[in-house]
């Protein structure tokens, strides 16, 4: 199946700093999407990308599907924004409904 | 208030019991999925479904089960065969593949 790496795994910011996580896959994709799994544990949808740019406040992202990888850019960081981040992918080669997850990044913003 | 909910939001039970999680949705999804997550871990696929009377296993089935009779409902059951259940489950939806997938605020199950 397909392989979905995040770097870093981890990383810890100084309140209003700027930031730049990676999700690299190994297949076609149809479907790309970041979310933020905040403490309590909910997965909250960042962005529907599966291809281009796109931006919602500090936050945005772009996917260059041909070269297998999107960023996720988080400006002016704020405590807030502390959780995983994760992106998930849907592969172009076969009809499976699979939804496949990389592991995470770990955001951590100090105050 | 549309949405995925899932319940209760915290389970606990004696080992060697079987329990029921609940997942519904009120988004006409289609597709359904249950997830496992261990703490600092990422999400594993247990099962999915594309369509109601049907389902597949994901990638750690062993010890689950689900069914689908509904369109709204997909509960998970984890037998007392799965060999270490305390774990958080998120429940998600979507229409179809190639779309946007939803949570529900997850199940956190811990087996004493």
């Amino acid at each position: 199946g397909i392989q979905v790496e995040q770097s870093p795994p981890d990383l810890i910011l100084q309140e209003g700093a700027n930031s730049t996580l990676r999700c690299n896959f190994s297949d076609s994709v149809n479907n790309l999407q970041w979310f933020h799994q905040n403490p309590w544990g909910q997965l909250i949808n960042l962005f529907y990308i599966p291809s281009g740019t796109k931006q919602n406040g500090r936050l945005s992202a772009t996917t260059v599907a041909t070269e297998r990888y999107s960023l996720l850019y988080i400006s002016s960081s704020q405590t807030t924004d502390s959780g995983v981040y994760f992106c998930a992918v849907d592969t172009v080669r076969s009809n499976d409904y699979k939804l496949s997850f990389g592991a995470g990044t770990t955001v951590t913003v100090r105050a | 208030d549309g949405g995925i909910t899932q319940s209760p939001k915290y389970l606990f039970r004696k080992e060697g019991q079987n329990v029921t999680l609940s997942c519904e949705q009120n988004l006409n999804h289609d597709a359904m999925y249950w997830y496992r997550q261990d703490p600092g871990q990422g999400l594993r696929l247990i099962y999915y479904s594309q369509i109601v009377n049907d389902f597949q296993k994901g990638d750690i089935a062993e010890g689950y089960s689900v069914s689908r009779e509904k369109k709204e409902s997909f509960p998970l059951t984890v037998t007392s065969a799965q060999k270490n259940p305390t774990a958080f489950y998120l429940c998600a939806s979507r229409t179809d593949r190639n779309t946007e997938a939803f949570f529900g605020q997850g199940t956190r199950l811990t087996v004493v």
